[in-house]
């Protein structure tokens, strides 16, 4: 599975838009890009993912570059409660048992 | 409630003693992982199991063994090799009737040897 390399931490003021960065320039033409968040002391959540074309579900947005080498995930109006480690991860999508998860973005949404 | 139950939440065991963390799901999910998470650090994984009776190594699977009896279950134990066991422990699974199907994660189990 490809590496990604994401930002450490990023800040946002609540009520706007956080835009988390992905780098994912070795990806594969199979793999798709997956993004979790981990709540302090929680199990990761699943939040998008998607193979090249843009995504959106109730949680966020998923764009992904044309080609594919980077990705943003959009929380559209960021919360208090969205604070966590955001994990963007690229994965074969059938048979991708070996799930690796990288150090992630630590988001801090401010009053 | 379909999900992954991991128990207990919070483990003390003396250096020395073997452990063994529960996982059980019941999302009819054919593929199970264990993940292991340090302070402040990403997720790295010990072991996963695509079917019963089959896992294969992750990236840091000395000191642990893991068992596949049932499709539901996938315990993991932490034995004395483990030289460094005080950790948060996260246990996830993923079934196959999509192809681009997402991983559910488990509560978590934190783990402190004493």
């Amino acid at each position: 599975d490809a590496k990604t390399t994401q930002p450490p931490s990023m800040d946002c003021a609540e009520g706007r838009a956080a835009n988390l960065p992905c780098n994912h320039s070795t990806i594969s033409g199979n793999e798709y890009v997956y993004w979790y968040r981990q709540i302090h002391s929680q199990g990761p959540q699943y939040i998008i993912h998607g193979l090249k074309n843009n995504e959106t579900n109730e949680m966020a947005s998923l764009i992904i570059t044309e080609d594919r080498k980077s990705s943003t995930l959009i929380l559209p109006h960021a919360t208090l409660r969205d604070t966590a480690v955001y994990y963007c991860i690229v994965r074969v999508a059938a048979g991708g048992f070996k799930t690796i998860f990288g150090a992630g973005t630590r988001l801090f949404v401010k009053a | 409630d379909g999900g992954i139950t991991q128990s207990p939440k919070y483990l003390f065991r003396k250096e020395g003693q073997n452990v063994t963390l529960s996982c059980e799901q019941n999302l009819n999910h054919d593929a199970m992982y264990w993940y292991r998470q340090d302070p402040g650090q990403g997720l790295r994984l010990i072991y996963y199991s695509q079917i019963v009776n089959d896992f294969q190594k992750g990236d840091i699977a000395e000191g642990y063994s893991v068992s596949r009896e049932k499709k539901e279950s996938f315990p993991l134990t932490v034995t004395s090799a483990q030289k460094n066991p005080t950790a948060f422990y996260l246990c996830a699974s993923r079934g196959y009737v999509l192809a681009d199907n997402e991983q559910f994660f488990g509560p978590g189990t934190r783990l402190t040897v004493l």
